[in-house]
């Protein structure tokens, strides 16, 4: 099975502040790896897919990057509706695994 | 504007079978070539797929739950299913249904509001 590991797992920043999440794959994926927003008590939001491709309707703040093993989300000017949990996820032959989430908190 | 919608009990007692089902609404489930999953949370933790299903009926399931997955298709009510079987507190969690992207199934692109089983005695 392939791992998912997100870093940092919970990050501080002001609205405004560029924030960055990485996420690593314990084996290459490729560009197979998208990228999810959950707020409390809702469903995951899909943001990112194929690694750097824009789900339609989500903020163009919002961008992917990474192949292979390694990947990162960056939001360029926080928002405060920004305020959420993070989750990479990476599809391998009809498989899907999800990372342990990233809680980005106001400080 | 598709619509997924899970029901089913909230309450399962330890060894018993989860059952929920998921009712895609404002679309075919058979319509095009999508495959349809489940994902579930349990409370304050991440997310975990469970299974996903074509409608022509081709399944996939997460190693550590296979023993105890069925997912089935229903064409004709137009949803699709969750049985996990021998439920322990373990599996107490937030269920969601979902819908792979068109194609290439890479991601989630549209998601239930999700229902919470509780597993209790």
């Amino acid at each position: 099975d392939i791992q998912m590991t997100q870093s940092p797992s919970t990050l501080s920043a002001s609205v405004g502040d560029r924030v960055t999440i990485t996420c690593r794959a314990s084996q290459s994926i490729s560009t197979w790896l998208a990228w999810y927003q959950q707020k409390p008590g809702k469903a995951p939001k899909l943001l990112i897919y194929k690694a750097s491709s824009l789900e339609s309707g989500v903020p163009s703040r919002f961008s992917g990057s990474g192949s292979g093993t390694e990947f990162t989300l960056t939001i360029s000017s926080l928002q405060p509706d920004d305020f959420a949990t993070y989750y990479c996820q990476q599809y391998n032959n009809y498989s899907w695994t999800f990372g342990q989430g990233t809680k980005v908190e106001i400080k | 504007q598709l619509q997924l919608q899970e029901s089913g009990p909230g309450l399962v007692k330890p060894s018993e079978t989860l059952s929920l089902t998921c009712t895609v609404s404002g679309g075919s489930i058979s319509s095009s070539n999508y495959y349809w999953g489940w994902i579930r949370q349990p409370p304050g933790k991440g997310l975990e797929w469970i299974g996903s299903i074509h409608y022509s009926g081709n399944t996939y399931y997460n190693p550590s739950l296979k023993s105890r997955v069925t997912i089935s298709v229903d064409t004709s009510k137009n949803h699709f299913s969750l049985k996990l079987s021998s439920v322990t507190a373990a599996d107490t969690a937030v269920y969601y249904c979902a819908r792979h992207r068109f194609e290439v199934p890479d991601a989630f692109d549209m998601w239930g509001q999700g229902t919470m089983v509780t597993v209790s005695s």
